[in-house]
């Protein structure tokens, strides 16, 4: 499968404690975003990559959430310190582009529970 | 910024009939739209797009209709089929960040 891939596709903590959500483009995608949804919800901008460069950051994006993309490939998301309203499904797309707007292609998503 | 409407939370069409899902956004800077099908516990699927030089686009069995005018937007799908039982996002792209509606669940009665 050549699609975007996630991993975990679940992941439960606890209050307080620390996350890391890998996200596996596709491969030669130069592009890479990251959203959140909740239930019931559509998918919430939070961040964009342009190869290694973080180019956009959402005000959704608190002090507590990171992300990378080192290599300009995979990208990690991290939450520390969780809290219960980080529960949500987290979800990476990719894309090949070098104006605006093109098609997305989403990964399947990392679902958090924050107890 | 964006904001981006369905709508209709839920719609239910006849097998075989044609479904049409109605979307608003409010940033007329907004310059491409894209329509995404979710299915329970996956990532939202693309399904067709268009850009703001275009009023209407045609695929496989799917029609997307932009009025710029009114800032509208909508999907057709032909001759529904279970199999488009899902949830239906409508999403609008100002620079190359996405806002999505809140979708719009399709329904398919035998």
């Amino acid at each position: 499968d050549t699609g975007v891939s996630q991993d975990p596709r679940h992941k439960i903590t606890k209050r307080g404690q620390n996350v890391t959500f890998r996200c596996d483009p596709i491969s030669e995608h130069n592009r890479l975003y990251w959203y959140r949804q909740t239930l019931g919800q559509g998918p919430e901008f939070l961040t964009y990559f342009q190869n290694e460069a973080q180019l956009e950051k959402s005000r959704l994006l608190s002090d507590r959430f990171s992300a990378e993309r080192p290599k300009g490939s995979f990208s990690t998301l991290e939450i520390q310190r969780t809290e219960q309203g980080d529960s949500a499904m987290y979800l990476c797309a990719s894309s090949y582009g070098q104006g605006d707007g093109d098609e997305q292609f989403f990964g399947p998503g990392t679902r958090l529970t924050v107890l | 910024g964006e904001s981006v409407g369905l709508h209709l939370p839920t719609l239910s069409v006849q097998e075989g009939d044609n479904s049409i899902i109605n979307c608003a956004y409010s940033n007329s800077a907004s310059d491409y739209f894209i329509w995404y099908k979710q299915e329970s516990g996956k990532g939202p699927q693309f399904i067709i797009d268009i850009r703001s030089n275009m009023d209407k686009r045609q695929g496989q069995r799917v029609t997307v209709l932009l009025n710029k005018t009114v800032k509208h937007l909508s999907l057709q799908i032909a001759a529904t089929q279970p199999g488009d039982s899902a949830v239906y996002f409508c999403a609008a792209s100002t620079w190359r960040q996405l806002t999505f509606g809140s979708g719009t669940q399709l329904t398919v009665l035998p």
